[in-house]
């Protein structure tokens, strides 16, 4: 059974914290995601991995870095959390092929108070 | 550049009702993907279905249909006999040929009453 796993499900941080979710893959897939969904909005791209050690922003990368040292693992960090930054942050993997699907983990629901 | 609309935000339905979920998509690229997936309660985004943009067939599987209309670059989705079930989030996204990154609706949520 093919699985992205995220590091936390319910996170609770303060202001001014250094945040890191954890996302692990067992496909072996090349790219890695990371979106956060916030209602009214739906999922926006904050970045994206497509080999280790390679990254690109996507929409909404203010904020946010990322990390990937290792093919099944895709690190987001929030250098210094704020609370614009309470949101549902998931995590997604994919192969190259632009045919196939991406999948998705449970999701990480952060709150910065 | 990839854009996807999915108009209504929530939809109610009582059980056992019909209810159409409307895609519309953007994109300039000829060869192109198209998903739908779901997303329940529990929040982990599930795959439904993939659609290429040289496939215009419709698909059914059980009580979920799709209707892929490139004149008026659709893909709608249909859950017929709604349960409670499928009271969930679901999207619509694009991914052009080559590209990494899919483009997002921003959702449906479908709220089905017993």
């Amino acid at each position: 059974d093919v699985k992205v796993t995220q590091s936390s499900r319910y996170l609770v941080k303060r202001t001014g914290e250094k945040v890191f979710l954890e996302c692990v893959q067992d496909m072996d897939h090349e790219n890695m995601f990371w979106y956060r969904q916030d209602p009214g909005l739906g999922l926006r791209l904050i970045y994206f991995s497509y080999d280790v050690k390679m990254k690109e922003k996507g929409d909404i990368p203010e904020g946010y870095s990322v990390s990937r040292e290792k093919k099944e693992r895709f690190s987001l960090i929030l250098e210094s959390a704020s609370t614009n930054q309470t949101s549902m942050y998931l995590c997604a993997s994919s192969d190259s092929i632009s045919y196939n699907e991406q999948f998705f983990g449970p999701g990480t629901r952060l709150t910065v108070l | 550049a990839q854009k996807v609309t999915q108009a209504q935000t929530e939809i109610s339905v009582v059980e056992k009702e019909d209810v159409t979920l409307d895609c519309v998509y953007e994109t300039r690229d000829t060869t192109y993907y198209l998903f739908w997936y779901k997303q329940p309660p529990s929040g982990e985004l599930v795959f439904l279905i993939r659609r290429n943009s040289f496939d215009e067939q419709n698909e059914i599987s059980g009580r979920y249909s799709w209707n892929f209309q490139k004149s008026t670059s659709s893909f709608n989705f249909t859950i017929t006999a709604s349960q409670v079930v499928d009271s969930a989030v679901y999207f619509c996204a694009l991914r052009n040929y080559g590209n990494n990154r899919l483009a997002f609706g921003k959702g449906n949520q479908v709220v089905v009453i017993p």
